[in-house]
């Protein structure tokens, strides 16, 4: 079954600090492809980071990087250098093979407080 | 900048009314979504569509739910006849097909439905 855990409902973190957000996934198929979404209040959903499973490094965008372990099959998310503005809730998903749709996780609410 | 359109942005409507909310995917994107987020059921697919055609539209009720794309511009989300528990967030995303075309999957900004 192809599936996506975030076990975190909530974290906090002080403003200037780096935060992990874990995601950890579940597929037998080689080819997949991994995402981080957020979500602020407003509701809308920006796309972050991507990583694909054949993809050598680390997947880095900014203040994003996705720590990708795959014998552990996770792909943690890291913000460096919080912000107020990162304050938001975060959603891993998956992508399978040539299948189409995104499989999301339960997603975790950040906090970042100064 | 290209992105995902979608309205109404906010729809207050009665029990029993049918509800139509309407995406534009963004130009080249083959592959359209739609979600349902709720509070107690998080993000769910309720239809996708591959070259305008669906694809899997499990996840939908099929009983009021309609998915269609009457062109490549344009996906139809039709609810008929609206129930309160259809209150949510209706968000349309589009892509290109397939594994190897890697990040390219973006939402629009959704259609907050309450139906009283």
């Amino acid at each position: 079954a192809q599936k996506i855990t975030q076990t975190q409902p909530g974290m906090f973190v002080q403003e200037k600090e780096a935060v992990t957000l874990d995601c950890t996934y579940d597929t037998s198929d080689p080819s997949y492809g991994l995402f981080w979404y957020k979500q602020p209040s407003s509701g809308e959903m920006i796309f972050l980071i991507y990583q694909g499973s054949y993809d050598q490094q680390n997947a880095t965008e900014g203040r994003y990087s996705l720590n990708f372990q795959k014998a552990r099959k996770s792909a943690n998310l890291v913000i460096s250098a919080s912000q107020l503005g990162d304050s938001a809730m975060y959603f891993c998903a998956m992508r399978v093979g040539n299948t189409d749709k995104l499989i999301f996780g339960t997603g975790t609410r950040l906090q970042v407080f100064p | 900048d290209a992105r995902v359109t979608q309205t109404p942005r906010h729809k207050v409507t009665e029990m029993g009314q049918e509800v139509t909310m309407r995406c534009q995917p963004i130009l080249g994107h083959n592959t359209v979504f739609w979600y349902r987020q709720t509070m107690m059921q998080g993000l769910e697919l309720l239809a996708y569509f591959r070259n305008r055609a669906p694809l899997d539209d499990s996840g939908m009720p099929k009983d009021r739910f309609s998915a269609e794309m009457p062109d490549a511009t344009l996906a139809t989300l039709k609810i008929q006849p609206s129930e309160p528990r259809d209150s949510a967030v209706y968000f349309c995303a589009s892509g290109l097909t397939g594994f190897w075309s890697g990040n390219t999957i973006y939402f629009g900004e959704g259609s907050w439905l309450t139906v009283v």
